[in-house]
């Protein structure tokens, strides 16, 4: 079946650290990839996403590869800001399969001033 | 502006009291579904629409319903609630298009509690 596993955390840095947050996904045909955004008392918003393998998405300093070869999709932000905690989701959604996404259980980030 | 829209943001009921959350876009989107976030489980899904009059169970549908009677609404229906379904619930929508890159947008919340 479909499904994406990724870091649980929590996730606790310093200001200015470099974050990584891993993803890994199982999946049939070519699904569209993703990173959704948790603010406190906020739903989901986009982060930012790829629909094809080699794509990098980037948004706000984040930044993913869609990795084929290793089915991954890690997250990545060279300075982290105190303004960056939030609990970060992975999720994947197959090609030509409705709109149906799978989502990862969330990573929680505290990021320290 | 788009957007999707729950009410209400909180609840607090009793069990068996049969209640509906609302859930409506703007954005003329096919598809809309319901989900439930839980601690350590992530998001999981309660049932999504295709279409109107197209509807189907996610991963967890016991204790739930839906209808699909217009494009801009999907409520979510609980018809004899219990403490096990205390949540935070999200509704969502996207459009049907073809190929897979549609982004799907959330609503901000629902928060539910069953005493």
């Amino acid at each position: 079946g479909n499904s994406v596993t990724q870091m649980e955390g929590p996730v606790t840095l310093s200001e200015e650290a470099f974050l990584t947050i891993n993803c890994t996904y199982t999946a049939t045909g070519y699904p569209s990839l993703f990173w959704y955004v948790q603010y406190p008392g906020e739903g989901l918003q986009l982060l930012l996403k790829a629909t094809k393998a080699d794509d990098k998405g980037s948004n706000k300093g984040f930044e993913a590869t869609y990795r084929k070869e290793t089915t991954s999709f890690h997250l990545e932000k060279g300075s982290v800001q105190v303004s960056d905690s939030a609990v970060y989701f992975c999720a994947l959604k197959r090609a030509n399969y409705g709109q149906n996404f799978v989502f990862g259980p969330g990573t929680r980030l505290s990021v320290l001033p | 502006e788009a957007q999707v829209t729950q009410n209400p943001r909180y609840l607090i009921t009793v069990t068996g009291k049969k209640l509906t959350v609302t859930c409506s876009q703007n954005m003329n989107h096919e598809y809309m579904s319901w989900y439930r976030q839980d601690p350590g489980l992530g998001l999981r899904q309660i049932y999504y629409s295709m279409n109107v009059e197209v509807t189907d169970k996610g991963d967890v549908p016991e204790g739930y319903k839906v209808s699909r009677k217009e494009k801009r609404n999907f409520p979510l229906i609980l018809e004899s609630p219990s403490p096990n379904q205390t949540s935070l619930y999200f509704c969502a929508s996207s459009f049907q298009g073809q190929g897979s890159g549609n982004t799907i947008y959330f609503g901000e919340g629902s928060w539910l509690t069953v005493v």
